[in-house]
């Protein structure tokens, strides 16, 4: 595997269900971040790890709660998800080597809450 | 908080003609970072180009090159001899710098191109 890779990239859960987006970058950086495609909106960041810490939570509802186990991992626990939180999530990572770090995208997880 | 304006959300071209989308943005930083991403019907998210606000000189990668005006806040994409494989929705984002520390990015809605053959 090469890149960034996000598993599953389909997802279809009810309310009451609880899920996890796997996110796994294979570039050697260390920092990592969830953002959130809805079809109406731009792309919204939600949260951001640098190191393995989170630094950023962008006043994302606690039914998402991020894990970042290891540089390489990120992952996005879902419990009580509502239809509105349907969308596509994109996990980037970056290489915090200066200020000129580029982030990279996996493929997306495209989530339907019924 | 910065914000990041796209003003058109469709463009067409003819393949081999030239085509420039636009992006405006508001800060009140003088040290950021300007990019361009594509994303094809696949979804994935692909870096085209970058620019550093202290440089001058506009970033050029092959068919792809900018125009930013720092004064103006203005980071205009131009793509050259537009190709079939160029027709995705285009963003323009910002990141701001901490010295190096993480930031996300700030998107733009978005500028669907179409390509005709």
């Amino acid at each position: 595997e090469t890149g960034v890779t996000q598993t599953p990239r389909h997802l279809v859960m009810g309310m009451t269900n609880k899920k996890s987006l796997k996110c796994e970058q294979h570039l050697g950086h260390n920092a990592m971040y969830w953002y959130k495609q809805s079809a109406k909106k731009p792309l919204e960041l939600m949260f951001v790890y640098s190191l393995e810490e989170r630094v950023e939570n962008n006043s994302v509802p606690s039914r998402f709660s991020p894990e970042c186990p290891n540089s390489s991992h990120l992952f996005l626990h879902l419990h009580t998800l509502q239809p509105e939180d349907s969308a596509l999530y994109l996990c980037a990572s970056s290489q915090l080597a200066g200020p000129t770090d580029t982030q990279y995208f996996g493929p997306g997880t495209r989530l339907t809450v019924l | 908080a910065q914000t990041v304006t796209q003003s058109q959300p469709e463009m067409s071209v003819q393949e081999a003609e030239t085509v420039t989308l636009s992006c405006t943005y508001d800060t009140s930083e003088s040290d950021y970072y300007l990019f361009w991403y594509k994303q094809p019907p696949s979804r994935q998210m692909i870096l085209v180009i970058r620019q550093e606000a202290y440089k001058q000189q506009n970033a050029t990668e092959n068919r792809f090159s900018v125009n930013f005006q720092k004064a103006a806040k203005s980071f205009s994409l131009k793509i050259s001899d537009s190709q079939l494989g160029d027709a995705a929705m285009y963003f323009c984002a910002y990141r701001g710098y901490s010295g190096g520390g993480a930031d996300g990015l700030t998107f733009g809605k978005g500028t669907h191109l179409i390509i005709q053959p």
